[in-house]
């Protein structure tokens, strides 16, 4: 049974790029958050995704956005990169069903803005 | 608004007991969670309390007191392995929970 799976797991941009993380669930979990993760802090909310639609946000500006698709997985776009977009981007899966206390997080994706 | 609070930094040595206080001021709050993370690893679930008192799970043990907005997360008999950063992390509601993290514990065991 794979866990989360989160690709690429390193990644370098300069600013004003944009960038496409993904991000696959757990197997038979149907909601994805993401969070953000500065050096030395901790994990810090974007959004979450289920049924396809984003149903809470952070406080993360409209160049974050994100997709949920049919088969659960999902994507974290980020538009008009800034260097302080610079850390560990994580997903982490649930089930609705069994509550999301407990989430399943994949080893993230490490984002460079140059 | 919403804040946690906790040690930015805790050191013990190996067989020793230590115990990571988490407080933390949000609405909505549904339950206390916390989380293990190794330098380069994902966070990984360690325990959750939605009510009141002790969640005793193997060597670790969680508390909760929802009228004192405080908990604990207590490692028992320390292990070099348990070196890692600790996250407690408010769960709050509307019907699908989204985790609100602290800054995180860093543990460092000492031989």
């Amino acid at each position: 049974d794979a866990g989360v799976t989160q690709s690429p797991t390193h990644l370098i941009k300069t600013r004003g790029q944009q960038v496409t993380l993904r991000c696959s669930p757990k197997s038979g979990h149907d909601t994805v958050s993401w969070y953000q993760q500065a050096l030395g802090q901790g994990p810090q909310f974007i959004f979450q995704y289920y049924e396809e639609e984003e149903r809470q946000r952070g406080n993360f500006p409209d160049r974050f956005s994100g997709h949920q698709f049919p088969n659960y997985s999902s994507e974290l776009n980020v538009n008009a990169l800034l260097l302080g977009d610079s850390a560990l981007y994580l997903c982490a899966s649930s089930h609705t069903g069994t509550g999301h206390e407990k989430l399943f997080f994949g080893s993230g994706t490490q984002l460079s803005v140059l | 608004g919403q804040s946690l609070e906790q040690p930015s930094e805790v050191t013990a040595v190996e067989g020793a007991i230590v115990q990571i206080n988490c407080t933390y001021q949000t609405s909505g709050f549904y339950g206390l969670s916390w989380y293990q993370q190794h330098d380069g690893g994902a966070p990984t679930f360690l325990s959750y309390n939605a009510l009141d008192g002790l969640e005793e799970t193997g060597r670790f043990s969680s508390f909760l007191s929802r009228s004192d907005s405080y908990g604990y997360l207590l490692l028992q008999e320390l292990q070099m392995k348990d070196s890692a950063s600790y996250f407690c992390a408010v769960a709050r509601g509307g019907g699908y929970n989204k985790l609100i993290f602290g800054a995180g514990t860093r543990l460092a065991v000492h031989p």
